[in-house]
């Protein structure tokens, strides 16, 4: 059974400029939710992708937006970048169903912003 | 509304201590509750969680956490403290299944030899 992979680890980006993050969800899952942590923070929710659509959003604007496809892997885009999207952004899978689940969390994706 | 306060954003302990990182919840349902630990420039790994069972529950490395309802808290523990368990902890709170998580702000742990 794989875990959840991200790419790439790090990323270096201007202000203006657009970033594509990509996760890998863990064998099994259905769902992927992705968090902005900035340093010193918790994670903040982005938003979560059930079967393809969006399933909840947090408090990020429009120019967040994500993907996921059909083998259940994801997608984040931000455009038009800024100083404070600079932060750890973490992608986790899970499965949605009868029962309860738990989030697995991939090892992030370093973004820096100049 | 859901939220999760953890009290202490840095505790220090010794190696062989008592390691007790408190984290107090807000939900107007109930609610499930995990603490992660996160190592630096890692990812979050899940340490336990708390899903309506059991309201002591165990998890990984020699962690626990009560689910105490009429104090609103999970605070999590550990009977003797070892060097690597130096680490970010996380508690987080969700309401159903798939649902979003809501972090608290992190606790650092540090362990003197």
């Amino acid at each position: 059974e794989t875990g959840v992979t991200q790419s790439p680890t790090h990323l270096i980006k201007t202000r203006g400029q657009q970033v594509t993050l990509r996760c890998s969800s863990q064998s099994g899952h259905n769902t992927v939710s992705w968090y902005q942590q900035a340093l010193g923070q918790g994670p903040q929710f982005i938003f979560q992708y059930y079967r393809e659509e969006e399933n909840g959003r947090g408090n990020f604007p429009p120019r967040f937006s994500g993907l996921q496809f059909p083998n259940y892997s994801s997608e984040l885009n931000v455009n038009a970048l800024e100083l404070d999207d600079s932060a750890l952004y973490l992608c986790a899978s899970s499965w949605t169903g009868t029962g309860t689940d738990t989030q697995y969390f991939g090892p992030g994706t370093r973004l820096t912003v100049l | 509304a859901q939220s999760v306060t953890q009290l202490g954003s840095h505790v220090s302990v010794s190696e062989g201590a008592l390691v007790l990182l408190r984290c107090n919840y807000s939900s107007s349902v109930p609610p499930y509750l995990f603490w992660y630990v996160q190592y630096p420039n890692q990812g979050l790994q899940l340490l336990l969680k708390y899903t309506s069972a059991a309201t002591l529950v165990k998890g990984i490395n020699g962690f626990e956490a009560e689910f105490k309802k009429s104090e609103t808290s999970f605070h999590l523990t550990k009977p003797s403290a070892h060097m690597s368990d130096a680490a970010e902890y996380f508690c987080a709170v969700s309401v159903w299944t798939g649902n979003q998580f809501y972090f608290g702000t992190g606790t650092s742990l540090t362990v003197i030899p």
